[in-house]
């Protein structure tokens, strides 16, 4: 069974303090490793895909990277918007469809 | 905007209820997806269609059912709700026609039941 889990829970930064989510995967063949943005009550909106080891991805202050086991989002610089829970999510290859398997995200807060 | 519509925004219905959601892709999309979100078990994989036939099946309630419709819009049947059913329902969408397909959510259906 493809498991996802994310650390921290939740995560409170300082504007302008860099650090990293983390998101270890444990997955028989992997497809694709993506990564999301929430805001409450709001649909997660997509913002990589990763699909090997060594892969590196960056869109304005976020950068993900991927290896074996686990997925790192990096945030450089973060601005109080930055705000959101941020969640990761698996596809494997022996699932017949493209289901994802998602982990419970980090709340992020980006305090000015 | 992720081009995904769902409808309605807000249900509130009573125990034993039945209701239907609905959701239309991203024009051009053949995949259709649907998740439940609730508090302690995140975000959770139902099914998923691809052009009107039922492609993968996740952790779906016998009571819960889905079809996709010719035009490719679809939806989720929700039948003698429980208080535990109570949760956000996001419908995504794909193209389909590739081996990795990036998923784009909706904005939502916010589920209760009383």
């Amino acid at each position: 069974e493809d498991q996802v889990t994310q650390s921290p829970e939740a995560l409170r930064l300082q504007e302008g303090e860099s650090s990293s989510l983390n998101c270890s995967y444990t997955v028989s063949g992997l497809r694709g490793l993506f990564w999301y943005r929430q805001d409450p009550g709001k649909g997660p909106e997509f913002l990589f895909t990763l699909y090997s080891a060594g892969e590196e991805k960056e869109k304005e202050r976020l950068k993900a990277t991927l290896t074996k086991k686990e997925s790192f989002l990096h945030i450089t610089a973060p601005k109080p918007e930055d705000s959101a829970t941020y969640l990761c999510a698996v596809q494997a290859w022996d699932n017949a469809g493209n289901m994802l398997t998602f982990g419970g995200g980090t709340r992020l807060m980006v305090k000015p | 905007d992720s081009g995904v519509t769902q409808t309605p925004k807000h249900l509130i219905t009573a125990t034993g209820q039945r209701v239907t959601l609905r959701c239309s892709p991203r024009s051009g999309d053949l995949s259709v997806y649907w998740y439940q979100q609730s508090l302690d078990q995140g975000l959770q994989f139902l099914i998923q269609y691809y052009n009107g036939e039922e492609r993968a099946k996740g952790n779906i309630l016998e009571r819960f059912s889905a079809q996709q419709f010719p035009d490719l819009h679809s939806e989720l049947n929700l039948s003698s709700l429980e208080l535990g059913d109570s949760a956000l329902y996001f419908c995504a969408s794909s193209s389909g026609t590739s081996v990795l397909d990036e998923q784009y959510f909706g904005p939502g259906t916010r589920l209760t039941v009383t």
